[in-house]
């Protein structure tokens, strides 16, 4: 069936240095990713997403990597700022026009 | 600021009771999803709405419902509330097309069943 999920809970990183947090999936067939950062007390809000014809996306600070075959994603961010603590989910697309979330991940920045 | 609205903000309610929770998506977006965050099961997808048609179902029990109004926004319908609803409920529009995976979520509603 369909999951999505992630190795690490938590992650703690310094100031300035880069982090990276890994999602895998097991639907094969999954063509669409997304990320999403949930601050306490807010909603998810939209990072980046890729489509599962690419390998590498970037956005601003953020890169999103898609390894098809080991069904493996990452995001990493780039100088992580305090006000990068967060959960940080990845989703996929569901088939019926959801997203399926995985667990979540907890970034800790550290001054 | 994603632009989607939800209230009430907290609702704290006893068991057996029914709440209603209320979206509005962003300007112009049409698609409305509901999901439920709970500690146990995290985001789960419950249902959703597309121009005022129900378009797909999630894990959502038969004591809740949905509908999404002419104007587009929409209500979730909890009802003979259980212990086990206390969660956060969370709105997500996004836009017909090709980008309609983007979805949108709104600050959410903390719910507590007492």
């Amino acid at each position: 069936g369909e999951s999505v999920g992630l190795h690490l809970p938590t992650l703690s990183v310094q100031e300035g240095d880069n982090s990276i947090i890994n999602c895998a999936y097991s639907n094969s067939a999954s063509d669409y990713f997304i990320w999403y950062k949930q601050e306490s007390g807010k909603g998810p809000q939209f990072i980046i997403d890729i489509r599962s014809n690419m390998d590498k996306r970037q956005g601003q600070r953020v890169t999103v990597l898609l390894n098809k075959t080991v069904k493996h994603l990452s995001l990493q961010i780039a100088a992580t700022q305090p006000g990068d603590s967060a959960v940080y989910f990845c989703a996929e697309k569901g088939g019926v026009g959801n997203l399926i979330f995985g667990k979540g991940t907890k970034l800790s920045v550290k001054p | 600021d994603s632009g989607v609205t939800q209230t009430p903000k907290h609702l704290i309610t006893a068991t057996g009771q029914r709440v209603t929770l209320r979206c509005s998506p962003r300007s112009g977006d049409l698609s409305v999803y509901w999901y439920q965050q709970s500690l146990d099961q995290g985001l789960q997808f419950l249902i959703q709405y597309y121009n005022g048609e129900e378009r797909a179902k999630g894990n959502i029990l038969e004591r809740f419902s949905a509908q999404q109004f002419p104007d587009l926004h929409s209500e979730l319908n909890l009802s003979s509330l259980e212990l086990g609803d206390s969660a956060l409920y969370f709105c997500a529009s996004s836009a017909s097309g090709v980008n309609s995976y983007e979805q949108y979520f709104g600050p959410g509603t903390r719910l507590t069943v007492t």
